[in-house]
């Protein structure tokens, strides 16, 4: 069965610092994966997400991930963070359901940002 | 901007009552999933649907809960009668099948009392 592992649950880091978050998964084939990021009192919204090719993804607001099937990781990159990107983020790997492709989310990192 | 949109935002009712969730998904979308968001078990997905068929809805407590898609534009989801564990923010997500990417609604948070 599919699994994500964000070994994260909370991080905290300075305003202007780099950021990784861990994202693990477990999948039998070729995964498809993304990162969300949800605000307080909102919904999912897609940063970014990999189906093939170039192992190195950007996304919206200065994010990007990193494709490791060595490793089966994705991680999430920023090279500055600002105090808006505080929020929890979700890894998630897509599945073949009964006939439509489901994903199934990790636990999610919260993301504090000290000023 | 398409956006997929949910009501009501927030809830609050008895426990026993019956509660209506509503959800319009993004025009052209295909898929259709429901999902249960509280702290201790973070994002469980309840059903999903294909061209308005429900595929799986193994994730839902099915002596109360139920999901339909009654037209291409509407999702609902009942629970009867609810109880306080029920407690959460429901959210539903659309998307077209072969692309795996969902679009989620803002959600509704529901409190049963």
């Amino acid at each position: 069965a599919q699994s994500v592992t964000q070994p994260d649950i909370h991080i905290t880091v300075s305003e202007g610092a780099s950021l990784e978050l861990r994202c693990n998964y477990s999948y039998g084939a070729t995964p498809y994966l993304f990162w969300y990021v949800q605000s307080p009192g909102q919904g999912l919204q897609l940063l970014l997400k990999y189906f093939s090719g170039d192992t190195l993804v950007q996304g919206i607001k200065g994010f990007e991930a990193e494709f490791k099937r060595s490793q089966s990781s994705f991680n999430l990159r920023k090279p500055s963070v600002h105090w808006s990107d505080a929020a929890e983020y979700f890894c998630a790997v897509g599945a073949l359901g009964q006939g439509a492709q489901k994903l199934v989310f990790g636990q999610g990192t919260r993301l504090t940002i000290n000023p | 901007d398409a956006r997929v949109t949910q009501t009501p935002r927030d809830k609050v009712t008895e426990m026993g009552q019956e509660v209506t969730m509503r959800c319009q998904p993004i025009l052209g979308h295909n898929t259709v999933f429901w999902y249960r968001q509280t702290m201790m078990q973070g994002l469980e997905l309840l059903a999903y649907f294909r061209n308005r068929a429900p595929l799986d809805d193994s994730g839902m407590p099915k002596d109360r809960f139920s999901a339909e898609m009654p037209d291409a534009t509407l999702a609902t989801l009942k629970i009867q009668p609810s109880e306080p564990r029920d407690s959460a923010v429901y959210f539903c997500a659309s998307g077209l099948f072969g692309y795996n990417e969902q679009f989620f609604g803002p959600g509704t948070r529901l409190t049963v009392l």
